[in-house]
């Protein structure tokens, strides 16, 4: 089946910096992506939509200049968090249909985001 | 909007026995229904899916069934094994361009 790499797989940083994270998709192209937030025992948010080529569309509650999403090619998104907080600590994972919308959704392997 | 929940947040079964899982939706226009398994530290992993146009689908020991009458979807997992021990997620697609929504999620744990 079709495949999605999300790098890092987790990462530690301090309180004020940012982190980048990106999701590939390794044998097909996305023209969307989507990016996920999960935190303990809860189930998956969408936080945006990554679009190629225009802008990224966000959910309610989802401050788009802390998250920022880029969607340069149809096989590359990425998702960084700036000025990092504690409570930003939580599971990012990306998704990809891999023939557009409606089509079965593959996930990338998840970013442990730790913010100390 | 949509919304979607599970009737039961943990399930433990016995290793052999089947496996019932459910899955309450509200929007009667949703069009796409995918069920996924995550196995903790990592992403959902796809199990089988199925489109409104459908009411059952079989896969390799799991089933999905539809009733769109009472918006209700199940995944049975047929003689389960210790390695289905992961939390399931259903995740329903309005007919249209929309993404994903998921389910809480139920726990299941297979007794040895």
């Amino acid at each position: 089946g079709a495949v999605v790499s999300q790098h890092p797989s987790w990462v530690i940083c301090k309180s004020g910096t940012s982190v980048k994270i990106e999701c590939r998709s390794l044998d097909f192209q996305a023209t969307t992506m989507f990016w996920y937030r999960q935190f303990p025992k809860q189930s998956l948010m969408l936080m945006a939509t990554s679009n190629e080529g225009s802008k990224a569309t966000y959910e309610q509650g989802v401050e788009k200049d802390k998250f920022l999403i880029n969607h340069a090619s149809l096989t590359l998104s990425t998702l960084t968090v700036t000025s990092a907080h504690p409570e930003d600590s939580s599971f990012y994972i990306c998704s990809a249909p891999w023939g557009g919308w409606g089509t079965e959704a593959f996930f990338g392997q998840g970013t442990r985001l730790t913010v100390v | 909007g949509e919304s979607v929940g599970l009737h039961l947040p943990t399930l433990s079964v016995q290793e052999g026995d089947n496996s019932i899982i459910n899955c309450a939706y509200s929007n009667s226009a949703s069009d796409y229904f995918i069920w996924y398994k995550q196995e903790s530290g990592k992403g959902p992993q796809f199990i089988i899916d199925i489109r409104s146009n459908m009411d059952k689908r079989q896969g390799q020991r799991v089933t999905v069934l539809l009733n769109k009458t009472v918006k209700h979807l199940s995944l049975q997992i047929a003689a389960t094994q210790p390695g289905d021990s992961a939390v399931y997620f259903c995740a329903v697609q309005y007919s249209g361009n929309t993404p994903l929504v998921f389910g809480k999620g139920t726990r299941l744990s297979v007794i040895a």
